[in-house]
This record gives C-alpha cells, structure tokens and sequence, in this order.
C-alpha cells in the first residue's frame, strides 16, 4: 500500500512569510502513464475540503497564483509565497496515480497564524 | 457549475447500516468519464478515501472498509449511494461525496454512530 506521509503536521506562520510543507510517498507516484498524480487539497475551518493543486504543479480554477506545487517521484511541496489570513486551515496530499485500487490522503498540515 | 449534495440520517445505531445518497446537479453523472466518490472525516481527523463507482456501475473500495462498503448509482436519479454496513462508535464521521478527480465536493453530512 502507499503510504503518504507530511511535514511538518502543524505550522505557523506570519503573515506575508513564506510557507512551505512536503509531502512524501512510500512508493513512486510515476503513472505508466507518465503523468504524476499528487493532488493537494486545502481545509478551511468548518469547510469541505478543495482542491488547490492536481498533477503535481497544475492550480485548479480560482485558486491564487501564491499557491505552488512542485516535485517529482516520491518527493512533493507545496508552497505558499506570501501568506494570508484566509489561508489558515489544514493542508492534505493525495496521490491518485494507484487508483485503481485506491486513493491515498496524507495526514494533513495544520497552517495557522503565529 | 456543478453541485453535490449528501443526504441520509444523521444518527445510526450501532450494528446498523449507515445509508447516504449524493446528489448531483448541474451535470450529468453518466455524460462524463467521471468515477464518483466517497471520503469520510472523523471528527478532528484526517480524510479517508472510501471508495468510487463509475456510471456503468464499475466499483472500487478501500480495502480496510471493502468488507462492510456498497456504493451504488442511479443514473435516472442523477445519484450515487453509499451504504456501509455493522457500523460502530469509530464510523462516526463527516461523510463527503466527491467527483472523481475530487474537484467538485458536497458539503458532507455528520453521522454519528451511537444508541
């Protein structure tokens, strides 16, 4: 099984700094297909989750040009230039590229204001 | 813009089957290649995949729930259903449905397992 793994698990940040978290996974998230699955999802407080980021470095519609994902193979970050009070919440990583079978989330980062 | 909805009872007992259904407006779940999802939040935790259905009925479940795990569709309905069955205290979770690629989400809905 893949086994998704974050740092760090909490995180506080000032505003206007930089944020940054990783995301590792235990196996290659290389499709055969030669794209990379990893997706990474934003949690506000009391919210759904959303999708800030897909295939590794892609921003869904919407989503401000601060946020940026980034890496390759088993290694991925996402990063946030200039941080800002709305973007406090918890921060998850999922990989798609084993589905089928299965859809694998990491255990979150908790961002909130120092 | 397309828009999920979960529905279902909000209390289950323990033992029993929890049943959700996911409604789907502003598209179609069989005019797409869309697989749709199901992910559960335990209260103060991390999100957990459950599992998917395709329109043509085609399924995929999280292994550690495939025994208990039966996702269904009704493409007339425009809805897809989730019933996991001999519930107990640790199934007690915010239950979201999802578009496959998890780009559209519902609201979820809070079940708690509990007599």
């Amino acid at each position: 099984d893949v086994v998704m793994t974050q740092s760090p698990l909490s995180l506080p940040v000032t505003l206007g700094q930089p944020a940054s978290i990783s995301c590792r996974s235990s196996q290659s998230l290389v499709h055969s297909d030669g794209n990379t699955y990893l997706n990474w999802f934003q949690q506000r407080p009391g919210q759904s989750p959303r999708r800030l980021i897909y295939k590794v470095s892609n921003r869904d519609s919407g989503v401000p040009d601060r946020f940026s994902g980034s890496g390759s193979g088993t290694d991925f970050t996402l990063k946030i230039s200039r941080v800002e009070a709305e973007d406090v919440g918890v921060y998850y990583c999922m990989q798609g590229t084993h589905w089928p079978p299965i859809l694998t989330f990491g255990p979150g980062t908790k961002v909130d204001i120092k | 813009q397309l828009q999920l909805q979960e529905s279902g009872p909000g209390l289950v007992k323990p033992s029993e089957t929890l049943s959700l259904t996911c409604t789907v407006s502003g598209g179609s779940i069989s005019s797409s290649s869309y697989y749709w999802g199901w992910i559960r939040q335990p209260p103060g935790k991390g999100l957990e995949w459950i599992g998917s259905i395709y329109y043509s009925g085609s399924t995929y479940y999280n292994p550690s729930l495939k025994s208990r795990v039966t996702i269904s569709v009704d493409t007339s309905k425009n809805q897809f259903s989730l019933k996991l069955s001999s519930v107990t205290a640790a199934d007690t979770a915010v239950y979201y449905c999802a578009r496959g690629g998890l780009d559209y989400w519902g609201q979820g809905t809070l079940v708690t397992v509990s007599s």
